[in-house]
């Protein structure tokens, strides 16, 4: 068992450019989920997935897009990178009952 | 809305004293869950514990306890004899019952364990 995979593990990007950051899971978890981690800021909520084919927006998720085609995977997309979107990014996965398990984080930098 | 705050944003202590580091919340939800996390120096977030809202039994795990008290809100984390690998940020989070895996965090405490 893997549990959750993300990647890249740093990235650094120019104003503008768009990427994807993957994960991966195969716990067979239905919940997956998107976090950036800013200093000072504890972890915000950008994007959830109940089950393949069905997402939602959390607490931050303007300049990002995701999907989920797939049980196991669930990439978030920068379409135009911004300074302001410089951070740690956590996927992570649920069993259920609010108990994540988080992959190893993507730090990203948006110059 | 939902609401954690830890407001010891840095503790640091010596080797071997016992340490608490403080959370309260706020939800109006009836059922709810909250979590403590340790985020180590190496970045990954390592989880501690879950405890639902029904269950205010005080847990112990080896130098960690943690102590549930609803009539105050509060879910605060005590590390006894604490060592040089406990320094981290550790993060409290609570969560909705009854189907949302949708959890709020609060800032975070670092805590700085001395030699």
């Amino acid at each position: 068992n893997a549990g959750v995979t993300q990647t890249p593990k740093f990235q650094v990007l120019k104003t503008g450019q768009s990427m994807t950051l993957q994960c991966a899971q195969d716990m067979n978890h239905e919940y997956m989920s998107w976090y950036r981690q800013d200093p000072g800021m504890g972890l915000r909520l950008i994007h959830y997935s109940v089950g393949a084919g069905i997402t939602d927006q959390g607490e931050v998720p303007n300049g990002y897009n995701v999907s989920r085609s797939t049980t196991e995977d669930f990439p978030l997309r920068l379409l135009s990178a911004a300074p302001s979107q410089t951070s740690v990014y956590f996927c992570a996965s649920s069993p259920g009952r609010g108990l994540q398990y988080f992959g190893p984080g993507t730090r990203l930098t948006v110059t | 809305a939902q609401k954690v705050t830890q407001a010891q944003t840095e503790i640091s202590v010596v080797e071997k004293e016992d340490v608490t580091l403080d959370c309260v919340y706020e939800t109006r939800d009836t059922t709810y869950y909250l979590f403590w996390y340790k985020q180590p120096p190496s970045g990954e977030l390592v989880f501690l514990i879950r405890r639902n809202s029904f269950d205010e039994q005080n847990e112990i795990s080896g130098r960690y306890s943690w102590n549930f008290q609803k009539s105050t809100s509060s879910f605060n984390f005590t590390i006894t004899a604490s060592q040089v690998v406990d320094s981290a940020v550790y993060f409290c989070a609570l969560t909705k019952g009854g189907g949302s895996e949708k959890l709020v965090f609060g800032k975070g405490t670092k805590l700085t364990v001395n030699p």
